[in-house]
């Protein structure tokens, strides 16, 4: 079975800029769940969404959202970036078939670099 | 919210075990990953505890739990020069929400 995709895997834009990353679950999976990793923040939880809706939302400001579709597949984007939000975007799919405990699964990550 | 905390740096010697520590601050996790970061990739998770257990073993991976003391813990047996990468505890009620230590860089020296 296919593991989670994350596209593009590496990104450059200038401050101002907005951007888009995408995210293909593994198949079945109807969770997904965006975090967002830096040097200085470590991991930190972005937001979760399932069967279309945000179920769960971390202490981010609103320039950052997502959306997640039919398919299960789920995209974040990111507006008005700022040198800040150069990090390594890590997406995970879980099954989540109404229980909170099953394991989460990772991509490998877009490591977005803001100039 | 919850505060877990980790070492950074981790060496040992190749054939020698390893063992990472964390601690976490919120008694209500029931469940407790360990998720391994090679460099350049993303997370594989590599075992998890119910809060209801105190030790669990897979294969070279030994995981222990003290509930009491918030505390968990990884051993590796046998470390091998593989291993090497950065390793996180994130303790979480459950998978929505995982909240992640800063991570431990194990490396391995020959």
């Amino acid at each position: 079975k296919a593991g989670v995709t994350q596209t593009p895997r590496y990104l450059i834009k200038t401050r101002g800029q907005q951007v888009t990353l995408s995210c293909s679950p593994i198949s079945g999976h109807r969770s997904v769940s965006w975090y967002q990793q830096t040097p200085g923040q470590g991991l930190q939880f972005l937001f979760e969404y399932f069967s279309e809706t945000q179920r769960n939302k971390g202490n981010f400001p609103g320039r950052f959202s997502g959306r997640q579709f039919s398919n299960s597949r789920s995209e974040m984007n990111v507006s008005t970036l700022e040198l800040g939000d150069s990090a390594l975007y890590l997406c995970a799919s879980r099954r989540s078939e109404g229980r909170s405990t099953d394991t989460q699964y990772f991509g490998p990550g877009t490591r977005l670099t803001v100039l | 919210g919850e505060d877990v905390e980790q070492s950074l740096f981790l060496s040992v010697r190749e054939g020698d075990s390893s063992v990472i520590n964390c601690t976490y601050t919120d008694s209500s996790s029931t469940y407790l990953y360990w998720y391994k970061q090679e460099p350049g990739a993303g997370l594989q998770l590599l075992t998890y505890i119910f809060s209801n257990m105190d030790m669990k073993q897979d294969q070279r991976l030994t995981v222990l739990l003290n509930k009491k003391d918030k505390h968990l813990s990884l051993r590796i047996a046998d470390t091998q020069t593989g291993d090497s990468a950065i390793y996180f505890c994130a303790p979480g009620q459950g998978a929505q929400k995982l909240v992640f230590g800063q991570g431990t860089r194990l490396t391995i020296n020959p």
